[in-house]
């Protein structure tokens, strides 16, 4: 089946700093999302990016599918934008498969 | 516009005893998802329904099941409970492609 890895698996930033976690698919995928996981566990939409590039306030993303790959970058980062950063798509069998994720801590 | 609605959000059962889960999805989304997050695990994809008929079905042993109402509101079940089905359950609904998820429900074996 498809593997989807992210990188970094951890990262600790302090306040104000820039950031961009890569997720890199192993097969060709459809409907990739990216989520943030809040404390109490819900996964929180953060965009919807089968292809191209979009932004929303501090944070954008960017799908390159053609290179199965893609981008979040969090800009000026804050301490509510720690947890875990998921990308999901869905392979041929059109399942949704989850990234690792990325555990971030920002420290004030 | 209300979002996904799971319920119960925390829940403690015994091995051997079953559970049912519920997941309401956004109005006028006709496709629900379900996911257990164990930490050996991550996220996996358990089955998903679209109008009342299941559409595709993760690596789960028989004792998970699901089914969709006219509704569109879901239910997940498992019997014969194990420590290992321990787990964060996540309900997503579907419109377009994207997905929504509800807070989750929080099983604990014990």
């Amino acid at each position: 089946g498809i593997q989807v890895e992210q990188s970094p698996p951890d990262l600790i930033l302090q306040e104000g700093a820039n950031s961009t976690l890569r997720c890199n698919f192993s097969d060709s995928v459809n409907n990739l999302q990216w989520f943030h996981q809040n404390p109490w566990g819900q996964l929180i939409n953060l965009f919807y990016i089968p292809s191209g590039t979009k932004q929303n306030g501090r944070l954008s993303a960017t799908t390159v599918a053609t290179e199965r790959y893609s981008l979040l970058y969090i800009s000026s980062s804050q301490t509510t934008d720690s947890g875990v950063y998921f990308c999901a798509g869905r392979g041929a069998t059109n399942k949704l498969i989850f990234g690792t994720g990325t555990l971030l801590a920002v420290q004030p | 516009k209300a979002g996904v609605t799971q319920t119960p959000r925390y829940l403690i059962k015994t091995r051997g005893q079953q559970v049912t889960l519920s997941c309401s999805p956004i109005s006028g989304h006709r496709s629900v998802s379900w996911y257990q997050q164990t930490p050996g695990q991550g996220l996996q994809f358990l089955f998903e329904y679209f109008s009342e008929t299941q559409r595709n079905k993760g690596n789960f042993p028989g004792r998970f099941s699901g089914r969709q109402f006219s509704n569109s509101r879901s239910e997940m079940n498992v019997s014969t409970l194990e420590l290992g089905d321990s787990a964060l359950y996540l309900c997503a609904s579907t419109t377009g492609g994207e997905l929504f998820f509800g807070e989750g429900s929080r099983l604990t074996v014990l």
